[in-house]
């Protein structure tokens, strides 16, 4: 079955700290990834995707994410918290072979700490 | 800018009364999809148009029915809303099923 976990349903960083979000997936073929984040009462915002190729990809806000495949991980990291970071962030991830089926994480709450 | 509105953004109805969401797109999308989010959780597909071709999630409600009457357009209806169908309702868009997913606003949906 296919599947993505993301660990820790809440993350609380000071401001200017490093931010980690982990996702871990499940699938027996190659995925693609997805990284979105929501700010309260909007809609979801792509921050970056893996489909392909490099294996760091960098997005928007200073977000970049590493798939890793020996540890079917696909981290989201920032090298620093800006209290505009602050929302809820959803790991995606889809088929690569029919990719009509979107899975979401359960999501993270980052709150940055002034 | 190419974009994915959503109308209205908050929509409050009583029990039982039906209800229709709106989704548009400039993007020339093939498919689009209708999504539930209920107060701290992931998204929910609920279904999906591939141009014309629908197809419904094998848990979606019969309550919730889905109208796309052109490329550019696509509407939720739900015909008796109970007190568990409130939540926000994401609409999305692909170019194909490989692609990435351009979700709207959302509608947060009220039922009283």
């Amino acid at each position: 079955a296919q599947s993505v976990t993301q660990l820790g349903s809440h993350v609380s960083v000071s401001e200017g700290a490093l931010v980690l979000l982990r996702c871990n997936y499940s699938s027996s073929v190659p995925p693609y990834l997805f990284w979105y984040v929501q700010y309260p009462n909007q809609g979801l915002q792509l921050l970056l995707k893996y489909t392909t190729g490099a294996t760091l990809v960098k997005g928007i806000n200073g977000f970049e994410a590493e798939f890793k495949k020996s540890e079917t991980s696909f981290h989201l990291t920032k090298p620093s918290a800006h209290m505009s970071d602050a929302a809820e962030y959803f790991c995606a991830f889809q088929r690569s072979n029919t990719g009509n089926q979107f899975y979401f994480g359960t999501g993270t709450s980052l709150t940055v700490i002034p | 800018d190419a974009m994915v509105i959503q109308n209205p953004r908050y929509q409050v109805t009583q029990f039982g009364k039906p209800v229709t969401l709106s989704c548009s797109q400039t993007l020339n999308h093939n498919v689009m999809y209708w999504y539930q989010q209920k107060s701290s959780q992931a998204p929910k597909l609920l279904f999906h148009y591939y141009d014309k071709d629908f197809n419904n999630e094998a848990d979606t409600p019969d309550n919730f029915q889905s109208r796309r009457p052109n490329t550019s357009f696509c509407f939720l209806d739900i015909r008796s809303p109970g007190l568990g169908d409130a939540a926000m309702y994401l609409c999305a868009t692909s170019l194909g099923f490989k692609d990435t997913q351009y979700f709207g606003p959302g509608t947060r949906l009220t039922v009283l």
